[in-house]
């Protein structure tokens, strides 16, 4: 089935970027989504971005895709320590309608001042 | 606009009970589709409910089922509980036609 990888931990300093990558299967995939979530929290759509985008600019984040290695990105740049928490990455198969989404199992994003 | 809510925000079960979530979607969204968070398993899709039918399941025994109203609400039902049904369970809302997915704050389910 569709799979989607992170990597586990990151941790930066106050005021730098972070850059939390992610890898999927899926080649239908049609929407990817980064979430996150805080601790005791639901899980909060940060943005997303569409599969013919090869990135996206929402304030202080950026979102790259490169559809041809199915590895997408999260930059936050200047990073606060109200960013710390777990990031996840999601995929929508356009088979599912986009309602079934596929997550990685999250980063913890840890910034320290 | 209010968010999605679950209630309710924390139950303690014992195994071989059963247990019913609910969730309300914001106010105009049709889909509701449900998770399940463990640490080991991560984030599981268990189904979705859309205009009161079940449009997509996940891979979970039948022990776990919903339904949903005609005002878009939406209930999950585990029976026979077992420990490792021990999760927090969310719920997200949009609006069926849009892939946009808001979540609720979620049930945490401990089964002892």
């Amino acid at each position: 089935g569709e799979d989607v990888e992170q990597s586990l931990f990151l941790s930066v300093r106050e005021g730098d970027s972070s850059v939390i990558n992610c890898t999927y299967t899926d080649s239908s995939s049609t929407y990817l989504y980064w979430y996150k979530q805080e601790p005791g929290a639901g899980l909060q759509l940060l943005t997303y971005i569409f599969s013919n985008m090869d990135m996206k600019q929402d304030q202080r984040l950026t979102v790259l895709l490169n559809k041809k290695d199915k590895h997408l990105s999260l930059r936050i740049a200047d990073t606060q320590t109200g960013d710390s928490a777990i990031y996840f990455c999601a995929d929508a198969g356009m088979n599912s309608g986009y309602s079934t989404l596929t997550f990685g199992k999250g980063t913890m994003l840890l910034v320290s001042p | 606009k209010a968010g999605v809510t679950q209630t309710p925000r924390y139950l303690i079960k014992t195994r071989g009970q059963q247990v019913t979530l609910s969730c309300s979607p914001i106010s105009g969204h049709r889909s509701v589709s449900w998770y399940q968070q463990t640490p080991g398993q991560g984030l599981q899709f268990l189904f979705e409910y859309f205009s009161e039918t079940q449009r997509n399941k996940g891979n979970f025994p039948g022990r776990f089922s919903g339904r949903q109203f005609s005002n878009s609400r939406s209930e999950m039902n585990v029976s026979t509980l077992e420990l490792g049904d021990s999760a927090l369970y969310l719920c997200a809302s949009s609006l069926g036609s849009s892939h946009e997915q808001f979540f609720g704050p979620g049930t945490r389910l401990t089964v002892l």
